[in-house]
């Protein structure tokens, strides 16, 4: 059972630039979210999936970010016209749809796309 | 609303020595999970342990042990015989039932020195 993979892990670009993340949850995992982590914080919560269905959205996530999960698998998230406020540690973070509860709310996360807007 | 603090920003150990990381939450939800989670330096957050609103009895899991308290809303976190390996930043969570999402604390980084 291989765990949550995102892709690039590192990504260098230049203010008004448009970058794209991956992330691959466990499979089976129908719930999906991202966070983004910034130098001395935990992660705050930016979107939610469940299956294809994005169910919430947090304040954070401006116009310029949009998520996407077409095919209930992989997902990605966009940021359009980046600004050296978007540089953070984005991560990913998937869990299962069924079991107990406390099984459903137990988020496994990958190692992350760590992003710098020059 | 929700949060979730942490008042140690970071605690230093010597190898052997026991350490207790703090977790004070808030919610008005009946019906909520904690949770603490290790990120080490290569940053990918590991699941640790969890528990639910509902049951206050605290466990031991090898070196780790916890102690929920709703009383306190409190839910700290020990290493027993803390190892170098053991350095890492810890994050206390905190999610709700159909809240879709998770709260965390800003966390405490860990040093354990050889």
């Amino acid at each position: 059972d291989t765990g949550v993979s995102q892709n690039p892990r590192h990504k260098i670009t230049k203010r008004g630039q448009n970058v794209t993340f991956r992330c691959d949850p466990i499979s089976e995992h129908n719930r999906l979210y991202w966070y983004r982590q910034t130098l001395g914080q935990g992660p705050e919560f930016l979107t939610y999936f469940q299956n294809e269905a994005q169910l919430e959205k947090s304040r954070l996530l401006s116009d310029r970010f949009s998520a996407e999960r077409p095919k209930g698998s992989f997902s990605t998230l966009e940021i359009q016209r980046t600004e050296q406020g978007d540089s953070a540690m984005y991560l990913c973070a998937s869990s299962p749809g069924s079991g107990t509860s406390e099984d459903q709310e137990t988020q496994y996360f990958g190692p992350g796309t760590r992003l710098l807007v020059l | 609303a929700q949060k979730v603090t942490q008042a140690q920003t970071e605690i230093s150990v010597v190898e052997k020595e026991d350490v207790t990381l703090d977790c004070v939450y808030e919610t008005r939800d009946t019906t909520y999970y904690l949770f603490w989670y290790k990120q080490p330096p290569s940053g990918e957050l590991v699941f640790l342990i969890r528990r639910n609103s509902f049951d206050e009895q605290n466990e031991i899991s090898g070196r780790y042990s916890w102690n929920f308290q709703k009383s306190t809303s409190s839910f700290n976190f020990t290493i027993t015989a803390s190892q170098v390996v053991d350095s890492a930043v810890y994050f206390c969570a905190l999610s709700y039932t159909g809240g879709f999402k998770t709260i965390f604390g800003a966390g405490t980084r860990l040093f354990v020195k050889a």
